[in-house]
């Protein structure tokens, strides 16, 4: 398997655009989690899915943030519209339980200017 | 409000030492605890956990220590390596039903030759 796959890597846009992160999780993996990594921060929850059905966007910042799973095999993070404090590296990450075993992807380092 | 702190933003060990590494947690509901490491550009990967039942549990050079009395945790590697120069992060899982991780900001570890 090759593992949480995310794309873009980088992503630099200018304050107002549209951006749209996404994330293929590991197949057979039940539960998927948006994470955001600041340096004030750390590693912060921002929404997770079970089979594909929002649990808790409790952490999402701001209406501008929402996130999608149309399917077991992809979801979309979109941030509309983009502000410089949106600035982070956006994780995704599958497991087939909440409690551990997470696979991380990469990452989606995104800037805001 | 954090519920898992690491107060340490960053460490710095001579290879061949011992790197400790602290955690605290606020919310007595968590009985499980992990550890996960963390390069540059790349996700963060699982290192080692322990349930609250125990109160030691070794994998190699990675020792974690938990005291519920002190709602507190240490990771120990012994002895370091350069190659153990990461962020480390703390995570927690509450015993209720699905819930996902909740992290710490990080440590970054630097592992001077």
């Amino acid at each position: 398997d090759a593992g949480v796959i995310q794309s873009p890597r980088h992503e630099v846009t200018e304050m107002g655009q549209e951006v749209t992160l996404r994330c293929k999780p590991i197949s057979g993996h039940d539960y998927l989690f948006w994470y955001r990594q600041t340096m004030m921060r750390g590693l912060e929850l921002l929404i997770y899915f079970n089979n594909n059905v929002p649990i808790d966007d409790s952490g999402m910042p701001e209406d501008r943030f929402s996130a999608k799973m149309p399917n077991a095999s992809f979801s979309t993070l979109k941030i509309q519209p983009s502000e410089p404090r949106d600035s982070a590296v956006y994780f995704c990450a599958s497991s087939l339980r909440a409690r551990g075993g997470y696979t991380f992807g990469s990452g989606t380092r995104l800037t805001v200017v | 409000d954090q519920q898992v702190k690491q107060n340490s933003p960053s460490l710095s060990v001579q290879e061949g030492r011992i790197s400790i590494l602290n955690c605290d947690y606020t919310n007595s509901m968590f009985d499980y605890f992990l550890w996960y490491k963390k390069y540059p550009a790349e996700g963060p990967t699982f290192l080692i956990s322990i349930s609250s039942i125990k109160d030691k549990n070794e994998d190699g050079r990675f020792t974690v220590f938990l005291n519920k009395s002190a709602k507190h945790l240490s990771l120990h590697i012994v002895p370091s390596q350069p190659g153990d120069s990461a962020v480390y992060f703390c995570a927690a899982h509450r015993n209720s039903g699905n819930t996902p991780l909740v992290f710490g900001k990080g440590t970054r570890l630097s592992v001077i030759a």
